[in-house]
């Protein structure tokens, strides 16, 4: 079992609607729980962070975390063609260091 | 500040030549991240730097990696022998832990890319 899971997609929505994406993870002692966002040839670039249960919301976007379901979400509201791009879920466990699932390729069509 | 500064950003080398790239993290940042990413993947760590102690090594990288980071502030990631295996981004980060509660928050510099042939 890979230590953080994405489905690699592509994920293809409509402009305007609502983009989901989901990540689980393995490790039940991971404490903090990230989502970048990489456009092809680029580097990533962090788009939200989540610590605890619940929702944290920014802008469009929104973190949802469930520890007990070891499962993490992100929701972009009036997806933009400028939304496309490949988005990264990476956790944080006992050690300092990130482990990044495998992307998820979202396209946004007008 | 200009951010996380890698160099050289493309590289491309014959099998069997080394090579080395290099890091300038975010000047206060204390931590810095080396990570691999090839296409297709999420980024894979390799190792990482608490000012110039190495804390963390993937067991996955071989010895023919290296990395140091001597004065606590740029670091260096050599490859020696490369293989062809070895083409991929390599993919610098760097974050202050200190930093309030935003623990764990990297911010990658743009990547050097290798290519062997």
């Amino acid at each position: 079992q890979k230590e953080v899971e994405q489905n690699s997609g592509p994920l293809s929505v409509p402009e305007g609607a609502i983009a989901s994406l989901n990540c689980t993870y393995s490790d039940r002692g991971s404490q903090s729980f990230f989502w970048y966002r990489q456009y092809s040839g680029k580097s990533p670039e962090l788009i939200m962070s989540i610590y605890s249960n619940g929702d944290k919301e920014d802008g469009r976007f929104t973190a949802q975390l469930n520890k007990a379901s070891q499962y993490v979400s992100l929701l972009i509201r009036d997806s933009q063609p400028s939304d496309s791009a490949t988005y990264l879920c990476a956790v944080r466990g006992n050690t300092d260091k990130l482990i990044f699932g495998t992307g998820t390729r979202l396209q946004v069509f007008p | 500040d200009t951010g996380v500064s890698q160099d050289p950003r493309h590289k491309i080398t014959k099998r069997g030549q080394n090579v080395t790239f290099r890091c300038d993290p975010i000047s206060e940042h204390n931590r810095l991240y080396w990570y691999r990413q090839t296409l297709g993947q999420g980024p894979e760590f390799l190792t990482y730097f608490q000012n110039e102690a190495q804390l963390e090594k993937s067991r996955l990288l071989s010895d023919r990696f290296s990395a140091e980071r001597p004065k606590g502030s740029f670091s260096t990631l050599e490859i020696q022998r490369t293989e062809q295996g070895d083409s991929a981004m390599y993919l610098c980060a760097s974050s202050n832990p200190l930093r309030g509660a935003n623990t764990g928050e990297l911010f990658f510099g743009e990547g050097s890319r290798l290519t062997v042939l």
